[in-house]
């Protein structure tokens, strides 16, 4: 069961130009929210994290947006660059009260090139 | 500071050898994990010790086993290595997985191929 839903799988976008990539999860018991960003030969690094009691998280060039009712959120990157070019993975985590195993749990990647 | 270091970085093995993943950590994390990963499929977790001492089964644990020798060190080992267990394996620790600061370091990854 994939509980966090992915897409688009690849994505190619011109430098300068916006990358979205979106995440749609059905566990409403999450209650954080990372992306991950990976370069080939490399584990995933954290690139930006949100939790649900705000609605847009932005670090740099880098946005989350958050939709908690449609169970949905985005990754941003505004003027996007060559050096971004990586895969990309959203994650989702329940809420302690969840009385879950409060693991992550990711989604299927996103390849993102970036063409100078 | 290395941060999560695995070893090997490469390794073949023929279908039924056995082999141990080896992973430790150096930030005094409490929590460690083991991913593979495969296209399409994302980070899959097959084991994780959310403390030193215990140890429990994600969502891909069969064919594999695991130790937490002690608060740094988490192994991952293939007792009858197959085909489907051709992938990256990812070690990552954090420092806990309920408290306030939960990122995941990762390690570089182990690319397994069972011929």
């Amino acid at each position: 069961q994939q509980q966090v839903k992915q897409s688009p799988q690849s994505l190619i976008v011109q430098k300068g130009g916006i990358s979205i990539i979106n995440c749609a999860y059905e566990n409403t018991a999450f209650d954080y929210f990372p992306w991950y960003q990976q370069f080939p030969g490399k584990g995933p690094a954290l690139l930006i994290a949100i939790r649900p009691d705000v609605s847009e998280k932005k670090e740099g060039r880098f946005t989350i947006s958050f939709n908690k009712s449609a169970k949905q959120f985005s990754l941003h990157i505004m003027d996007s660059q060559p050096g971004d070019s990586a895969t990309y993975f959203c994650a989702a985590r329940p809420a302690i009260s969840s009385g879950s195993a409060r693991q992550l749990t990711f989604g299927s990647g996103t390849q993102l090139t970036v063409l100078p | 500071n290395a941060g999560v270091t695995q070893t090997p970085k490469f390794q073949v093995l023929k279908t039924g050898q056995s082999m141990t993943l080896q992973c430790a950590q150096d930030m005094n994390h409490n929590s460690m994990y083991w991913y593979r990963q495969d296209p399409g499929m994302g980070l899959r977790l097959i084991y994780y010790s959310a403390s030193e001492g215990t140890t429990d089964k994600g969502e891909v644990p069969n064919g594999y086993n695991v130790s937490r020798l002690n608060k740094r060190e988490f192994s991952l080992r293939l007792e009858s290595a197959a085909p489907s267990q051709t992938s990256v394996y990812f070690c990552a620790s954090s420092r806990n997985p309920g408290g306030g600061n939960t990122e995941a370091f990762f390690g570089q990854g182990t690319r397994l191929t069972v011929v």
